[in-house]
Parts: structure tokens; C-alpha cells; sequence
């Protein structure tokens, strides 16, 4: 079974551009969910979706934002970059629903985002 | 809001001794997950080990084992026999699922980076 799938790993933009991430969960897996990981802050939640939906979000401006699709695959995109959005960006899927509470998430291996 | 943290930002430890890596959290709920998860220089999250708050029982898996004190919100990892491989940044985390919305959030801890000495 593949695991999650990340593109691009690498990724160097300028500040002002947008930016999308892709992640492609682990085939029956509806759940996908999204994290910054920085060296000071750790794993931040962005936000979460199921079904296509977005069902859970954390603390980030308006600029970042994302959307599900009905093969279960996610994007991410981030407006209007700042220096310190330079990270890197972890996606999770998990296999889940509405009646059985979530175990494990299986996370990708990250893109990872460099602003100058 | 819960929290959770990890007060070692690095350890090490000579291989094949034991390691014991520190996490408490912050919440007033009842039902939750507790996990910890690793990530070698590859990048890639891996699940070490999970635990049910409800299980009195402190979860093991193979050369990992948990001390899971829910009266204390401390949740500590011991690693037995330390291996080379075993060097990375291990995340303590957090999950409450959300029962209104049938959704849930991790909360990670920042981290400890942890250097397994040949």
C-alpha cells in the first residue's frame, strides 16, 4: 500500500507569491490534515478535512488555506508569503469515520517551503 | 486549550542503554489519545507507540514502553536497548476527537532530539 504522498518536496519562492502544496492520502483514507513544522514552534495544526469538507482549523491567517477533493487528495495553498512561512509542511491521513474515533495518523515526508 | 510539553530539548544516550524521554499535557478532559511519534533526518513521521486515556495499562511495543500517569498529565517514553536507528526527534502528542463535529486535533510538543552514541 502506497503511503502518503507529498509534492513537491522542495519548494523556494519569493515573498508576495503563492504558493500550493499536494498531498495525496493513503488509498480508503478520508481524513487528511495539515502541519507547519518550524525548529522553534514544533508541529502547528492547520487545519484538517474529511469528505471534502473543512472540519477543524488552527490559529493561521486568512492567507492559508485548503481544500479537499472527492478522491480524498488535498491541497494547500499559502498567499502573499512571508519570510516566515519558510517551514516544513507535513501532511497526515488517518482512516476515519464519523462513528469510530481516530488512532493513528500516517504522515508524509513534508514539503519543504524556503521563502527569500 | 490543552498543551503539551517536552522539557529535553536533546538527550543522548550510548547504545544499548535505556533512555527515558519526558512529556506532560494540559487538559481537563476525560477521553483522549496519547502518542508518540518519531521522525529520523528522512523527515518521515513514524508512530512509536499510542495510549488510550481510558487504559489504566501503560501501552508497550517491543523496545518502547510508556509511563502513563493521568493523575500527573505526564506521559513518558522509555527506550530499551537504545539502537542506532533510533536517533531522531521524537514528538509527543495529543488527541482529543471533537465529538460535536466527529473530527479531532493533534497538539504536538516541540520535540526532543534525541542521538543514539556508538
Amino acid at each position: 500500500k502506497a503511503g502518503v504522498t507529498q509534492t513537491p518536496r522542495y519548494l523556494i519562492k519569493t515573498r508576495g507569491q503563492q504558493v500550493t502544496l499536494s498531498c495525496s492520502p493513503i488509498s480508503g483514507h478520508r481524513s487528511v490534515s495539515w502541519y507547519q513544522q518550524t525548529p522553534g514552534q514544533g508541529l502547528q495544526f492547520l487545519f484538517e478535512y474529511f469528505s471534502e469538507t473543512q472540519r477543524n482549523k488552527g490559529n493561521f491567517p486568512g492567507r492559508f488555506s485548503g481544500r479537499q477533493f472527492s478522491n480524498s487528495r488535498s491541497e494547500m495553498n499559502v498567499s502573499t508569503l512571508e519570510l516566515g512561512d519558510s517551514a516544513l509542511y507535513l501532511c497526515a491521513s488517518s482512516y476515519r469515520d464519523l462513528e469510530t474515533p481516530n488512532t493513528e495518523a500516517f504522515f508524509g515526508q513534508g514539503t519543504r517551503l524556503t521563502v527569500v | 486549550a490543552q498543551t503539551v510539553t517536552q522539557s529535553q530539548p536533546e538527550m543522548s544516550v550510548q547504545e544499548a542503554e535505556t533512555v527515558t524521554l519526558s512529556c506532560t499535557y494540559d487538559t481537563s478532559e476525560s477521553n483522549y489519545y496519547l502518542f508518540w511519534y518519531k521522525q529520523p533526518p528522512s523527515r518521515q513521521m513514524i508512530l512509536v507507540i499510542r495510549q488510550e486515556a481510558y487504559k489504566q495499562q501503560n501501552a508497550t511495543e517491543n523496545r518502547f514502553s510508556v509511563n502513563f500517569q493521568k493523575a500527573a498529565k505526564s506521559f513518558s517514553l522509555k527506550i530499551s536497548d537504545s539502537q542506532l536507528g533510533d536517533t531522531a526527534m521524537y514528538f509527543c502528542a495529543f488527541m482529543k476527537p471533537l465529538s460535536t463535529s466527529g473530527t479531532y486535533k493533534y497538539i504536538f510538543g516541540t520535540g526532543t532530539r534525541l542521538k543514539v552514541l556508538a
